[in-house]
Parts: structure tokens; sequence; C-alpha cells
């Protein structure tokens, strides 16, 4: 199967780093996406990572790939407001073809 | 040119009616994709394009009737839709290989 899980909902006080955790079963994935969704509006690209990589580090976004148990995990250092959204994980191959996103992380960022 | 556009960002259609949506972009990219999103739900592949010609159909009804007139667009024909099809529909863009980046979507309700 192509199941890929999220937890539901993740809320976390601004300043403090919030940690989006997704788990996958297709271990012929190339590549893993996490993809940020606001409200009504479509999905933006925030970083991808390789799964001959353990991790990467872009800006505030620091990305964890613990291949051996399909776990894939998202930081956000200094959350802001600005961050709250959805947050999807998604796996592909990387060549034109599906991507098969995770169930979505509601991220509630509070003052 | 750095995005996907897609055309109209809203729309209401009978049962009856016959529409298309639109998506465009300039990035050089060969590969167009069409996603369907429930409300609450991760986007679902409907169809890819690679080189204009179409390389994944999933099982999609023939309601639903993709076009790639050139490598810079994507067209959706929508033909005697329910109502159960009332989602967002989104498009996205890649070289053959690598990420997909999406536009903003058209949100569709069939009455």
């Amino acid at each position: 199967g192509e199941d890929v899980e999220q937890s539901l909902f993740l809320s976390v006080r601004e300043g403090d780093s919030s940690v989006i955790n997704c788990t996958y079963t297709d271990s012929s994935s190339t590549y893993l996406y996490w993809y940020k969704q606001e409200p009504g509006a479509g999905l933006q690209l925030l970083t991808y990572i390789f799964s001959n990589m353990d991790m990467k580090q872009d800006q505030r976004l620091t990305v964890l790939l613990n291949k051996k148990d399909k776990h894939l995990s998202l930081r956000i250092a200094d959350t802001q407001t600005g961050d709250s959204a959805i947050y999807f994980c998604a796996e592909g191959t990387g060549t034109a073809s599906k991507l098969t996103f995770g169930t979505g992380t509601r991220l509630q960022v509070t003052l | 040119d750095t995005e996907v556009t897609q055309t109209p960002k809203h729309l209401v259609m009978g049962m009856t009616n016959k529409k298309s949506l639109k998506c465009e972009q300039h990035m050089g990219h060969r590969a167009m994709y069409w996603y369907k999103q429930k409300a609450k739900k991760p986007p679902e592949l409907m169809f890819v394009y690679s080189y204009e010609k179409l390389s994944i159909n999933e099982s999609v009804p023939s309601r639903f009737s993709p076009e790639c007139p050139n490598s810079s667009l994507l067209n959706l024909h929508l033909h005697a839709l329910q109502p159960e099809d009332s989602a967002l529909y989104l498009c996205a863009s890649s070289f053959p290989e690598g990420e997909q980046f999406f536009g903003p979507g058209t949100r569709l309700t069939v009455l």
C-alpha cells in the first residue's frame, strides 16, 4: 500500500520549535517533500530530501529522514504566526509520476 | 516567470454544463499534473502529462477530459459533473524529474 500518515493537529507557542512527523510505506520513494497549504490556497513547496540523505537544513527548516523506520520529520525553528497552515508530507519517485500525500497536519501557532 | 497560474479561481456549474479549467506555466517544465482535493483531505492525482502526452490516468471518470495543447498549457474539460465532484482542482508542473510546483487551484462547485 501507499499510506502516508501524519498526526492531525499540532499547537505551539510563537517562538517555540515545531516538529511535524510523517510515516510512509513505499520504500521505492526517491524524494520526500514537505508542502504548506494556507486556507483556500494551493500548495507551496517548502523543502525536499533525497532518500539517500539523513538530514537537510534550509534556514528555519530542518528535515530528518530515518529510512529504516520510514519516518520523516520537519522541524520549524522560531515558529511564527505566519507558519499557521496545513503541512503535507509527500513521497514520489522524482520522475513525472504520482506524488502520494500524507493526511496533513494542521499547525496552530498561538501568541 | 516562476509560477503556475490557474483560471478561473472559482467556478460554479450545473450538472448539464460544459466548462474548462486552465493551467499555464512558463518555467520550461515538461510534465504537468491535475490533482483533486476534497475538503480536509490531501490532494489526489488525476492525470499526468509528460512531453504533452498523457502518461498517467488514475481511473478518472470520462466526464473529466484533460488536454495538453502545448508544453506550457494544460486544460481540464468538464461535462455532466456530479455534486460530489465539487472540490479544489490543483494543477502542478515539473521538469521531467524533480519537485512539483503547484498553482493556486480552482474551487469548483457543482450544483
